[in-house]
């Protein structure tokens, strides 16, 4: 079964202190993996599309990479107002433009 | 600028009424999509629609019924078949070209069930 699992579901820093989101997914054929921001009460908002193992991305303080099996977020030196929830979500060969999501990592970073 | 809006933002229905909620892109997607999004759960598809005149049941259509009878609009009407409206709704759509696939929210609508 294709699936999507986020880890940390939670995860707080101090400004300034870089980690890293997971995203580890199983699917039968890989053809897109998504990553979202999003905050409280609004629509998420596109990130990046990762597409082959050893792709990555960049916006800002966020870097995205992908391997064959998952996908970090990396967050550089945040501020607080990268404080939201990162969601994950992926296209898989078998249901065209049907996304899997995962339950997102909530993210507060105090200042 | 394009987009897509979601309209009502708040939306409070009474039990046994039907509720529409509407979705407008202007981004020329041929693809629109309807999720429903609870706490603790992660956006699950109520139905998708890749072209205008055709649109498919996702995982959770029971009680939500929707038309595409133009390609900038694609609302979503909440039957009282639905047994637990109450729940953020997201409206996105896509586009595939040479650069990717890339998909867009609406800021969603929240709806009440009192």
């Amino acid at each position: 079964e294709d699936q999507v699992t986020q880890s940390p579901e939670a995860l707080r820093l101090q400004e300034g202190e870089s980690s890293s989101l997971n995203c580890s997914y199983t699917v039968s054929g890989l053809r897109g993996l998504f990553w979202y921001r999003q905050d409280p009460g609004k629509g998420p908002e596109f990130l990046f599309t990762l597409y082959s193992a050893g792709e990555e991305k960049e916006k800002e303080r966020l870097k995205a990479t992908l391997t064959k099996k998952e996908s970090f977020l990396h967050i550089t030196a945040p501020k607080p107002e990268d404080s939201a929830t990162y969601l994950c979500a992926v296209l898989n060969a078998g249901n065209n433009r049907k996304l899997i999501w995962g339950l997102g990592t909530s993210l507060a970073v105090n200042p | 600028d394009g987009g897509i809006t979601q309209s009502p933002k708040y939306l409070f229905r009474k039990e046994g009424q039907n509720v529409t909620l509407s979705c407008e892109q202007n981004l020329n997607h041929d693809a629109m999509y309807w999720y429903r999004q609870d706490p603790g759960q992660g956006l699950r598809l109520i139905y998708y629609s890749q072209i205008v005149n055709d649109f498919q049941k996702g995982d959770i259509a029971e009680g939500y019924s929707v038309s595409r009878e133009k390609k900038e609009s694609f609302p979503l009407t909440v039957t009282s078949a639905q047994k637990n409206p109450t729940a953020f709704y997201l409206c996105a759509s896509s586009v595939k070209s040479t650069g990717g696939i890339e998909a867009f929210f609406g800021q969603g609508t929240r709806l009440t069930v009192v």
